[in-house]
């Protein structure tokens, strides 16, 4: 069964406005991490942000934050000003830390974002 | 050189053909991944390897033959592939397995 969705195939954003990436996972582990990449046409998974499950606060870098709701199991991400140069597409990623996981990171198909100027 | 890099970034391969994958990461990491991006598909781990052993093999193809020499480098050997193999090879590492990974830029490989 698919562990990380993300239901926005795609998505237009005007530059400089805020755009929220919607991602739900699924997870009967207590302890996991999730993160968000940002992989743009070049190929490169690039590290955005990271959650852990025990985090009291919202994870924040910069411009991106994530917006952690652990009840309903959501992690979007929230790119705030956006610019040219975010245009990429953005995985959500989930590690469960049960002791045979080995770090494996599982990803969701991902979110085409397009700013526009 | 920084981060981690990735060669060849393209690669064209009939289905007889033997050859390998190289990842390099400067960071000082002590586990390495090698993960497959096929078109509409999500990321898959294909392998794991911490402190230069290998602990996961995520039930890949025995066509694809990993070795890790030492902590900074990772090989991908390829062999008898299938055109379905085609997809972005994607090698990454990581301090310990339970933190963020960072990513090489990938080689695009394509099978004939």
């Amino acid at each position: 069964a698919q562990k990380i969705t993300q239901t926005q195939p795609g998505m237009f954003v005007q530059e400089k406005e805020a755009v929220t990436l919607d991602c739900t996972y699924d997870t009967s582990d207590p302890s996991y991490g999730l993160f968000w990449y940002k992989q743009p046409s070049s190929g490169e998974m690039i590290f955005l942000i990271y959650q852990g499950s025990y985090d009291q606060q919202n994870a924040t870098e910069g411009r991106y934050s994530l917006n952690f709701q652990k009840a309903r199991k959501s992690a979007n991400l929230v790119i705030s000003a956006s610019q040219l140069g975010d245009s990429a597409m953005y995985f959500c990623a989930m590690r469960e830390d049960s002791t045979d996981s080995w770090g494996k990171l599982q990803f969701g198909a991902g979110t085409q974002v397009v700013v526009t100027p | 050189e920084t981060g981690v890099t990735q060669t060849p970034r393209h690669l064209v391969m009939g289905m007889t053909n033997k050859k390998s994958l190289k990842c390099e990461q400067h960071l000082g990491h002590n586990a390495m991944y090698w993960y497959k991006q096929s078109a509409k598909k999500p990321l898959e781990l294909m392998f794991v390897y911490s402190l230069e052993e290998r602990v996961e093999n995520n039930s890949v193809p025995s066509r694809f033959s990993p070795e890790c020499p030492n902590s900074s480098h990772l090989f991908l050997h390829l062999h008898t592939l299938q055109p379905e193999d085609s997809a972005l090879y994607l090698c990454a590492s990581s301090q310990g397995v339970y933190n963020e990974q960072f990513f090489g830029p990938g080689t695009r490989l394509t099978v004939l």
